[in-house]
């Protein structure tokens, strides 16, 4: 099993919609991260936290939620998508130092 | 805010060439920089780290260089092959408690057989 784990790996959604992405590890880590990429560019921050009871925004985090449900999963939500939300997401973790990242998921909002 | 620059965004060469890839940075106040491998379909793969304080690091054929104060980085693969094609990546990451990571926008390495 993958460190990093992220589901769906592909999604297609209406605007409009409330869809939610999810991210599990098990590197025990307690550092959880949420990145987009769009083509040509680099990853940019959404969301990250440090711990169950600890959200933080990052760049670009309008138009996004998050929840810490445990150490292990850390989820992103989009309550409304919107077309130009269409992007690579990614999940990180890290303990500080070193950083995993999950295989992403490809969301399209039409 | 930091900025980090890649040159060039996409870069082809034949087999067996060395190559070098280029990354700048706007803030030299870094807790570390990082090279990923980025394959299509595939997450990121992390290929070096350089500590604030190290000069250089070295994997196999990659090595990688940073200078601080002039705020650049370099990764260099020497005899490259078909399977270093790939999007390579540069991150540097925050000296602050977030400990954050900044990416270029990436080069686009394409070695020809």
């Amino acid at each position: 099993d993958a460190d990093v784990t992220q589901t769906p790996r592909n999604r297609i959604t209406k605007t409009g919609k409330r869809i939610m992405l999810e991210c599990s590890q098990t590197k025990g880590h307690d550092r959880m991260y949420w990145y987009r990429q769009d083509p040509g560019l680099g990853l940019r921050l959404i969301y990250y936290s440090f711990d169950v009871k600890d959200i933080n925004k990052g760049e670009i985090s309008d138009g996004y939620s998050v929840s810490r449900q445990a150490q292990a999963k850390f989820s992103l939500s989009l309550e409304s998508a919107i077309p130009n939300q269409t992007a690579l997401y990614f999940c990180a973790t890290s303990d500080s130092r070193d950083y995993t990242f999950g295989s992403g998921t490809r969301l399209t909002v039409v | 805010k930091q900025e980090v620059t890649q040159i060039p965004a996409a870069l082809s060469v034949p087999e067996g060439e060395n190559l070098v890839l280029n990354c700048s940075f706007t803030d030299s106040a870094i807790y570390n920089l990082q090279w990923f491998r980025q394959d299509p379909g595939k997450g990121l793969t992390s290929l070096l780290l350089i500590q604030s304080s190290q000069r250089e690091q070295t994997s196999g054929r990659l090595n990688a260089s940073l200078d601080k104060s002039s705020g650049r980085s370099t990764l260099y693969i020497a005899a490259s092959q078909p399977g270093d094609s790939a999007t390579y990546l540069c991150a540097v990451q925050s000296s602050g408690s977030a400990r954050q990571l900044t990416f270029g926008s990436g080069t686009q390495l394409t070695v020809l057989p």
